[in-house]
């Protein structure tokens, strides 16, 4: 069965330090979503793509955090400086379209713990 | 912003016993996902609904989309220990422009086993 893949699973980090994270959507989906999980609460969007265009950005906090999608198939999200405040969950997801709304699937997420 | 209030936060079953939740909103939505999360796991689907008024059903789940397109529910029935995790509700965000397709999700209702 298709799957969003990520990588990697975990990650440590001292604060200061640049970090990268990793996404494979499901093959055929035009649509990417990168999310942020804090635990206890439930995702919220950090930026959205439309083949290798960024359509949403609003939330992606752009003096530490940049997105890239060059190809229009994988992604990155990078962070650079890392802050403690970065310590979450960080989801990808992809969908075959945005306007018809079929559903976002979900990765296993990146677990980022930032010291 | 639009905010999505579920409920209840928590609650203990007893294998066997039908559980309920819901999730409402002060915005209407045109699609609502419901996810069930494992701990260090990404969310996963488990029903779409795109219509209001709309019943669907995957095995022992059903979910409805409310008439005003302001709340959905979601029932389990005869719980398994399985069933424990975290369950979301996501609303998709009709608006267009950059954000139409960016899911809001609800703060989940943890499922535990009864001690």
């Amino acid at each position: 069965e298709a799957e969003v893949a990520q990588s990697p699973r975990y990650k440590i980090t001292e604060k200061s330090q640049a970090v990268a994270f990793w996404c494979d959507p499901i093959s055929g989906h035009a649509t990417l979503y990168w999310y942020r999980q804090i635990l206890g609460q439930g995702p919220e969007l950090l930026v959205q793509f439309q083949d290798e265009s960024v359509v949403d950005d609003s939330q992606l906090p752009k003096d530490r955090f940049s997105a890239e999608r060059l190809k229009g198939v994988d992604s990155t999200l990078k962070i650079q400086p890392a802050e403690l405040g970065d310590s979450a969950m960080y989801l990808c997801a992809s969908s075959f379209s945005r306007v018809r709304g079929g559903g976002q699937f979900f990765g296993p997420g990146t677990r980022l713990t930032v010291l | 912003g639009q905010q999505l209030n579920q409920s209840p936060q928590s609650m203990f079953i007893q294998e066997g016993e039908d559980v309920s939740m819901n999730c409402t909103s002060s915005s209407i939505f045109n699609t609502w996902l419901w996810y069930k999360q494992d701990p260090g796991e990404g969310p996963v689907l488990l029903i779409a609904l795109y219509k209001a008024g709309e019943l669907t059903s995957n095995g022992r789940l059903t979910a409805q989309f409310g008439i005003t397109r302001k709340d959905s529910f979601l029932n389990i029935s005869a719980s398994i220990p399985s069933d424990v995790g975290i369950y979301f509700c996501a609303g998709l965000n009709p608006d267009y422009g950059g954000s139409q397709g960016n899911l809001i999700f609800g703060k989940g209702t943890k499922l535990s086993v009864k001690p």
